[in-house]
């Protein structure tokens, strides 16, 4: 499918365990970027990759690993969930930084 | 960066003008002003950014003050499906990512 998808849509998974979201756009947008959303709070970005085998901190990255092998594809680990992590991730991705960015559906993921 | 400032919730009738305000008054001179929404349960949609000038597609227009301070996104036709959280998000355009998300105004488009 054309766009920017995210997998899985739920996951439910308990604390200590090691979880990995996937993202994967087929527009070669250069960025691409994880956020998270908690109940009625706006987004707060966790990493952003520049292209691909370049990545950067954003605002929450603490807890979160990322790596981008290929343009297409950002998946997202925690490698030790906590409950303060569970929330929506959003995957997003844009031509350039500056450029509107597009948002996949997001994950919903809850960590007992 | 600018914050934002929006009001919580908004009502409109369906098929007339929403207009939501947005208040920036830290706002820099190289500070873009984004609109997002997000309806329920979906990642967020672009609008519209403007830096100084008035601009207007296809979905809304965007009107800012012309001391930058404040603006305001115009959806000029209401419809029940533009019920969503609307977000006013300044951006530094040198910066590397920063979209700062507030919570948002709540638009609710009544029949």
């Amino acid at each position: 499918d054309a766009g920017i998808t995210q997998s899985p849509r739920y996951k439910i998974t308990e604390t200590g365990r090691q979880v990995t979201l996937m993202c994967h756009q087929t527009w070669s947008h250069s960025y691409m970027f994880w956020y998270r959303q908690d109940l009625g709070h706006g987004l707060r970005l966790i990493y952003y990759s520049a292209a691909a085998d370049i990545t950067d901190k954003g605002e929450v990255p603490d807890g979160y690993v990322v790596s981008r092998s290929k343009t297409e594809n950002f998946p997202l680990t925690l490698e030790s969930a906590t409950r303060s992590q569970t929330s929506v991730y959003f995957c997003a991705s844009s031509v350039q930084v500056q450029d509107e960015q597009f948002f996949g559906p997001g994950t919903r993921l809850t960590v007992l | 960066d600018a914050k934002t400032t929006q009001p919580t919730s908004m009502d409109c009738a369906e098929g007339r003008a929403a207009n939501l305000p947005c208040n920036h008054s830290t706002i820099s001179g190289n500070e873009y002003v984004y609109w997002y929404r997000q309806i329920h349960s979906q990642g967020p949609q672009y609008i519209i950014h403007g830096l100084k000038n008035n601009e207007t597609n296809e979905m809304a227009s965007l009107i800012i003050t012309e001391d930058r301070k404040s603006s305001t996104l115009i959806l000029p036709h209401a419809t029940l499906r533009d019920t969503a959280v609307y977000y006013c998000i300044v951006r530094v355009t040198n910066s590397n990512y920063q979209l700062i998300w507030g919570a948002g105004t709540k638009l609710i488009i009544k029949p």
